[in-house]
């Protein structure tokens, strides 16, 4: 079984700031199964970048996915005031996987 | 618009049966794409329970299954799960989604649609 591990688990920034997360799977993953969730209190998760680089429909061109093989990151250019929140990614091998995830909290 | 709407009782027993059900509307259950469970304990992160596809086939968590069973009834555009054995480990949050194909070379896959949650107490 895939295990992915995020880092940092929280990341205090201030709105404008850059916000770099972090998804490591523990062995070489499939591209086309990398996902990336943003969950704010209360509310279900929202898909943020699937595929390890494309944006979900309505998500602004400030959140930007990269990576391959192990190594994933979320980039969030500029933190705008409804950004901070928790961040998963996930990724399919024989089951769905989640990250622990990251908290962007205001700083 | 598609939406996913949880539903089941928010009190179970130990021991007893955890029964959810996920109507899903704005599309047809048939139409290609599989359908979720996942939870939350609370203050967690999300795990994922399993999947169905609207001909069956269902793929379950490894650390789940034996308890588990996810099925569709198409006739009513649902799907439902079914957890046995509960214990308050099982307390969460439940939430129903939609895994649909974005196509591309090779095919990319990714949770685009999810029910509000239904919180689910184990307690005797």
């Amino acid at each position: 079984e895939i295990v992915l591990t995020q880092s940092p688990g929280a990341l205090s920034l201030s709105p404008g700031e850059r916000a770099t997360l972090s998804c490591r799977a523990s062995q070489s993953v499939s591209s086309r199964y990398l996902v990336w969730y943003q969950q704010k209190p209360g509310q279900a998760p929202r898909l943020l970048i699937y595929g390890v680089s494309n944006r979900a429909t309505g998500i602004p061109d400030r959140f930007s996915g990269s990576g391959s093989g192990t190594d994933f990151t979320l980039t969030i250019s500029r933190l705008e005031p409804e950004d901070f929140a928790v961040y998963y990614c996930q990724h399919f091998d024989t089951s769905w996987t989640f990250g622990q995830g990251t908290k962007v909290e205001i700083k | 618009q598609v939406q996913l709407q949880e539903s089941g009782p928010g009190l179970v027993h130990p021991s007893g049966t955890l029964s959810l059900t996920c109507a899903v509307s704005g599309v047809s259950i048939s139409n290609g794409d599989w359908w979720n469970w996942v939870r939350q304990s609370p203050g967690r992160g999300l795990e994922w329970i399993g999947e169905t596809f609207h001909s069956g086939n269902p793929n379950y968590n490894p650390s789940l299954k034996g308890r588990v069973d996810i099925s569709v009834d198409k006739s009513r555009n649902q799907f439902s799960l079914s957890l046995t054995s509960v214990t308050a480990a099982d307390t969460a949050v439940y939430y129903c989604a939609r895994d649909r194909s974005y196509g591309g070379d090779p095919e990319e896959w990714a949770f685009d649609i999810w029910g509000r949650g239904t919180m689910v107490t184990v307690t005797s």
